[in-house]
């Protein structure tokens, strides 16, 4: 199995600002993916992150917005950009093991934007 | 598109009652089908997996869930609720490998127990 870390583990912003969030897997995996949760809610998924390219967006994310980096099979970051108290949520990390059959999540990251 | 429908947002039993957790979901081929449980303020527990098989899997803690495609659903149970089981649980359905395997996860069922 995969264990999955993510940083920073929780933060408060101000409006306006942009927070870059950091997901490390400790083995390699082959999909990865952002998702959100926000207060009281379901998990949403955000994007996929690709390997080497673009990341793939759900229909209501676009990349301006929550701009995606994946340079390497096992870490990736999510950028929540000019931030607003709408985007005060749980940002999780999600990926899919080599047997495509395992999914490991990370911890999650808890913003508070004010 | 995969979808997920959990149909009851509360639910309340009572300690040592029987639970079922409703589960429906639609996909274009095989899904493969997870459990999730969310306790306050803490991250998602796998519960459980169907991927193929028997249709009626085992979990953690007690818990099994029963896939029946004319139905197309997945629910839950459990045959006695402890007081610790309070909790969200969240039913989800996986693309798989041929749809990238994403993960779409329903709204949530809140589980009470009445003590």
């Amino acid at each position: 199995s995969a264990v999955i870390s993510q940083k920073p583990s929780r933060d408060i912003c101000q409006r306006g600002t942009s927070l870059t969030i950091q997901c490390q897997v400790d083995s390699q995996v082959t999909m990865m993916f952002w998702y959100r949760q926000q207060p009281g809610q379901s998990l949403t998924l955000i994007a996929t992150a690709n390997q080497g390219s673009e990341a793939t967006y759900e229909s209501g994310f676009v990349i301006d917005k929550f701009p995606i980096s994946r340079p390497n099979l096992t870490f990736s970051t999510l950028t929540v950009s000019n931030m607003s108290p709408e985007d005060s949520s749980i940002y999780l990390c999600i990926s899919t093991g080599l047997a495509y059959n395992e999914q490991f999540f990370g911890p999650g990251t808890r913003l508070t934007v004010l | 598109a995969q979808s997920v429908t959990q149909p009851d947002i509360h639910i309340t039993v009572s300690e040592g009652a029987s639970l079922e957790l409703r589960c429906n979901y639609s996909y274009g081929a095989t899904p493969y089908l997870f459990w999730y449980v969310q306790s306050p303020g803490q991250g998602l527990q796998l519960l459980l997996k169907y991927f193929s098989g028997d249709t009626l899997v085992q979990g953690i803690k007690g818990f099994e869930a029963e896939f029946k495609r004319s139905q197309s659903s997945f629910n839950l149970r459990k045959p006695s609720v402890h007081w610790s089981d309070a909790a969200e649980y969240f039913c989800a359905v996986g693309a798989g490998p041929g749809g990238g395997n994403k993960l779409t996860f329903g709204t949530g069922t809140q589980l009470k127990v009445e003590l």
